[in-house]
């Protein structure tokens, strides 16, 4: 198993520009979510999806948008980036109501210039 | 206030040095907590998760819970160079599909 993987590692946006992070998963799991990672923050939740064609927003929604169309995907979409997004961004994934055993990717680091 | 709160730290301890990493925590609803470690430029990795109070090991980690103090704990025996890290811990109520509330994390290096 691959586990979670995320897709690109490192990018590189202008303000204004859009793009989508890639997050996929092999272990079936119905829950996935997208995070934030900043200095003195914590991880902060974006959005999450509990199932395919179900998703619903975090604590920090604003500036993104998500879709599940299947099991696997849970792509992360910046609509027009900003230098507040710059940030780590973490997507994770676990069975239903079992948030407590996570899976995590390695992640991918976004600069917004 | 936070409703987690873990200090940032860094705390450096020499090999061997038994290592005591703790949060506090708001909300009594908190039903399930859970140790993260994070090495540098890598995603969190779970090491332990434990249900309501008590105490919890695995190998050289003992999680513990205090839910009448709102204090948890992670402790390491034997710490090891490799245990250098972030560890953050996390939190969450028992109701379904219920977040995770996460503290800011606490640099840890074990000095050889």
């Amino acid at each position: 198993n691959a586990g979670v993987t995320q897709t690109p590692k490192f990018q590189v946006l202008k303000t204004g520009q859009s793009m989508t992070l890639q997050c996929a998963q092999d272990m079936n799991h119905e829950y996935m979510s997208w995070y934030r990672q900043d200095p003195g923050m914590g991880l902060r939740l974006i959005h999450y999806s509990v199932g395919a064609g179900i998703t619903d927003q975090g604590e920090v929604p604003n500036g993104y948008n998500v879709s599940r169309s299947t099991t696997e995907d849970f792509p992360l979409r910046l609509l027009s980036a900003a230098p507040s997004q710059t940030s780590v961004y973490f997507c994770a994934s676990s069975y239903s109501g079992a948030q407590e055993t996570q899976y995590f990717g390695p992640g991918t680091r976004l600069l917004v210039l | 206030q936070k409703e987690v709160e873990q200090d940032p730290g860094p705390l450096s301890v020499p090999e061997g040095a038994i290592v005591s990493l703790n949060c506090t925590y708001s909300n009594s609803a908190f039903q399930y907590f859970m140790w993260y470690r994070q090495y540098s430029r890598k995603g969190p990795e779970l090491l332990m998760y434990t249900y309501s109070s008590g105490n919890k090991e695995d190998g050289r980690f003992t999680a513990q819970v205090d839910k009448s103090s709102k204090y948890i704990s992670l402790f390491i025996r034997d710490s090891q160079p490799s245990d250098s890290a972030t560890y953050l811990c996390a939190m969450r109520s028992n109701f379904g599909n219920e977040k995770l509330t996460f503290g800011t994390g606490t640099r840890l290096t074990i000095i050889p």
